[in-house]
């Protein structure tokens, strides 16, 4: 069964450093997304991605985050400068137009 | 988009039916009722997905009335495996594209 595979599956990373969070979504999915999750907390829409441009992002996609596909397999959250507040399970997602979000199992980020 | 209010937790044991409902009082005509499963440290699955009346798949059915105000997860003979956090969803079809708004779902804990 085709599956979203995410790298690294966790990352330890100082205060203010650059992290870049990498997914492979299923192949034939065109609409690809990031979502987190604080420990013990819902999970929370970040950002869609469709057609090489972001479609939708909430409120906590700020200047800090950037999404990519850089070819045509990958799709990268980078944050900029993490923060504390930044620790958490990070999911990539993909879908194709049915809707169904495919999730991976997930980035734990841990900001020190 | 409409608001869900589930049961926070739950408790069965091996073999029996597991119904969790899900109040949804202010669905729109576009909504359809989503139901995902997420175990520890792992991203969110899709389970099933009605707009009314019945669904059934292979690994539960969904029980939607005729005011759609409310739906029903029904897991047939649950094992621990299913032990799990299960979501309630309503997506807007024609609105956000992978836009889920998770609530804090129900923690249904099977016991042998």
């Amino acid at each position: 069964e085709p599956e979203v595979t995410q790298t690294p599956s966790h990352q330890v990373t100082q205060m203010g450093q650059e992290v870049i969070l990498r997914c492979v979504p299923i192949s034939n999915h065109l609409y690809f997304y990031w979502y987190r999750q604080i420990l013990g907390q819902k999970v929370e829409f970040l950002v869609s991605f469709y057609n090489n441009e972001i479609s939708e992002k909430s409120e906590i996609f700020d200047d800090q985050f950037s999404v990519e596909r850089p070819d045509g397999s990958n799709f990268t959250l980078k944050i900029r400068s993490t923060k504390l507040e930044d620790s958490a399970m990070y999911f990539c997602a993909s879908s194709d137009s049915t809707g169904e979000l495919f999730f991976g199992e997930g980035s734990r980020l841990t900001v020190l | 988009l409409a608001k869900t209010t589930q049961p926070i937790s739950m408790d069965s044991y091996e073999g029996q039916e597991v119904n969790i409902t899900c109040s949804h009082n202010n669905i729109a005509t576009n909504d359809y009722i989503t139901w995902y499963q997420q175990f520890p440290s792992q991203g969110p699955r899709f389970i099933i997905q009605g707009y009314k009346t019945k669904v059934t798949n292979e690994v539960a059915s969904l029980f939607i009335p005729a005011d759609r105000k409310s739906s029903t997860l029904s897991l047939p003979r649950v094992s621990l495996s299913d032990t799990a956090v299960y979501y309630c969803l309503v997506e807007n079809y024609g609105g956000s594209q992978g836009n889920l708004i998770f609530g804090k779902g129900t923690k249904l804990s099977v016991k042998p």
